[in-house]
């Protein structure tokens, strides 16, 4: 019952390097998201899909991307990253749109 | 543009305190208001509100939403340190491409002291 799982939980970036975010869900939900969290802060959202092959932005999309080329997995793309992006990132799907919303653990990183 | 802000932005109560969390929100097309509890990871959901004026409660928590002045209030009882977190609300519009998007307020960070 592993639920969202996100890969790495820690990561440091240098200016400029390129990484991807990994999220995977068990649920079958069609529904997934991108959301990042900075410092004393509520969380944003970046990108969302609502199925295979239907990905949409979000709040703060700039400087990612996304693909879901399956049901399971959403992963995040950081091109070219800058310190803005320092953040911790949190992955989540969900069943129905609001319902049955799972968040996964989070990956924290850090562009220096 | 959807808006949420949370009031206060900290809180520093004692073991036993009552304590009310507040949630004002601005968004078109509402369906509903969460709310969160984030312990030094993901987000733990809480309660969802889509009606007005209707309590829902879960021990000592307990929250109401209304729709005519666009806010919500989460209550908790008897506070424990356990109930030390970040308490997040979020809003979600109705339908559409919006469906499932969350807009999240700043959050209130709760710190209960033995």
């Amino acid at each position: 019952n592993a639920g969202v799982t996100q890969t790495p939980k820690f990561r440091i970036l240098k200016i400029g390097q390129s990484m991807t975010l990994q999220c995977t869900q068990d649920m079958n939900h069609n529904y997934m998201y991108w959301y990042r969290q900075d410092p004393g802060m509520g969380l944003k959202l970046i990108y969302y899909s609502v199925g295979a092959g239907i990905t949409d932005k979000g709040e703060v999309p700039n400087g990612y991307n996304v693909s879901r080329s399956t049901t399971e997995d959403f992963p995040l793309r950081l091109e070219l990253a800058a310190p803005s992006q320092t953040s911790v990132y949190f992955c989540a799907s969900s069943r129905d749109g609001p319902y049955g919303y799972t968040f996964g653990s989070g990956t924290r990183l850090t562009v220096v | 543009e959807d808006k949420v802000v949370q009031s206060p932005l900290s809180l520093v109560v004692h073991e036993g305190d009552t304590v009310t969390l507040n949630c004002s929100y601005e968004v078109t097309n509402f369906r509903s208001l969460l709310w969160y509890k984030q312990e030094k990871k993901a987000p733990t959901f809480l309660f969802m509100l889509t009606s007005s004026g209707i309590e829902k409660k879960s021990g000592r928590l307990s929250s109401i939403l209304d729709k005519k002045e666009l806010f919500s209030i989460l209550n908790i009882t008897a506070t424990q340190t356990g109930d030390s977190a970040v308490y997040l609300c979020a809003v979600v519009r109705a339908g559409g491409t919006s469906y499932g998007k969350l807009t999240f307020g700043q959050g209130t960070i709760l710190t209960v002291h033995p």
